[in-house]
C-alpha cells in the first residue's frame, strides 16, 4: 500500500470554479510535504511546502493545509484556471526518504 | 542556470533488453532520487544516493533496476531484461544537503515494445 493517497485520481472543473486536491499519508516519521504541480512534459515543480507545525500555506491562488494530527494535507485552487490543467503530486519526506502521491490530474474547461 | 537534465527525452526498447538513461542533476546536490510514473499505478521510487557516490539504495521493484553515480552530479538509471510493464516516463530529482526541496528533471519516456 503506497504510504501517501491522494484523491480524486482525475478532476474536471469549468475555468473560473474552485476546487480541493486532498493528500492523506502514512509516513512516518514526518519531516514536511510539498505539493507540486507538473505540466505535461515537464518535470514536477514545487508549490508549496509544509513542516509539522504549519497548517496553512498559501501561495497566490493555491493554499495548502496540513493536519499533522490525522496525517492529512489539501491542497485548494481558487478562481481556477486554464493553465492550472496539469498534474498535481503531492510528496512526502520523512529523515531522509521521499513517498510520492500517484497524482490527481486536473483539466480546466473553458 | 542549469536545472536537472535528463536524456533521452524518449526511448524505445526491445522486450529484454537492458537500457540506461542518464540524469544531470544541480551541482552541489547531495541527494539523487529516480523515480518512475506509469498510468493507472502512479508514482513510485526506484532508487535514491546520498553523498557516498556508489551507495545505492534501491527502492521497488529491486534486482533489475540499479543506479550508478559515477560523478556527483551524473547518475545512470539501468534497466535489465526489460518488461514491457517498464514502459513509463523516469524522473530524475536532486535535493541539497540540508534542504528538503527536490529539483526534478524533464523526464524520460520508455516504451518498451
Amino acid at each position: 500500500k503506497n504510504q501517501v493517497e491522494q484523491s480524486p485520481q482525475s478532476l474536471i472543473i469549468l475555468e473560473g470554479k474552485n476546487c480541493t486536491l486532498q493528500c492523506n499519508y502514512t509516513v512516518s516519521p514526518f519531516s514536511n510535504l510539498r505539493w507540486y504541480k507538473q505540466d505535461t512534459g515537464r518535470g514536477p515543480v514545487s508549490l508549496t511546502i509544509m513542516t509539522f507545525s504549519e497548517n496553512t500555506k498559501s501561495n497566490g491562488r493555491y493554499t495548502a493545509t496540513l493536519d499533522a494530527d490525522t496525517k492529512q494535507s489539501s491542497l485548494h485552487i481558487t478562481a481556477s484556471q486554464l493553465s492550472d490543467s496539469a498534474s498535481y503530486i503531492c510528496v512526502v519526506r520523512g529523515f531522509v526518504d521521499m513517498r510520492f502521491g500517484a497524482g490527481t490530474r486536473l483539466t480546466v474547461k473553458p | 542556470g542549469a536545472g536537472v537534465s535528463q536524456s533521452p527525452r524518449y526511448k524505445v526498447a526491445k522486450r529484454g533488453r537492458d537500457v540506461a538513461l542518464r540524469c544531470d542533476s544541480i551541482s552541489g546536490h547531495v541527494t539523487l532520487y529516480w523515480y518512475r510514473q506509469t498510468l493507472g499505478q502512479g508514482s513510485e521510487v526506484l532508487t535514491y544516493s546520498q553523498s557516498d557516490a556508489q551507495r545505492d539504495k534501491s527502492g521497488r521493484p529491486s534486482g533489475r533496476f540499479s543506479a550508478e553515480r559515477p560523478e556527483r552530479s551524473v547518475s545512470t538509471l539501468k534497466i535489465q531484461r526489460t518488461e514491457q510493464g517498464d514502459s513509463a516516463v523516469y524522473l530524475c530529482a536532486s535535493s541539497p544537503y540540508g534542504n528538503t526541496e527536490a529539483f526534478f528533471g524533464q523526464g524520460t519516456r520508455l516504451t518498451v515494445v
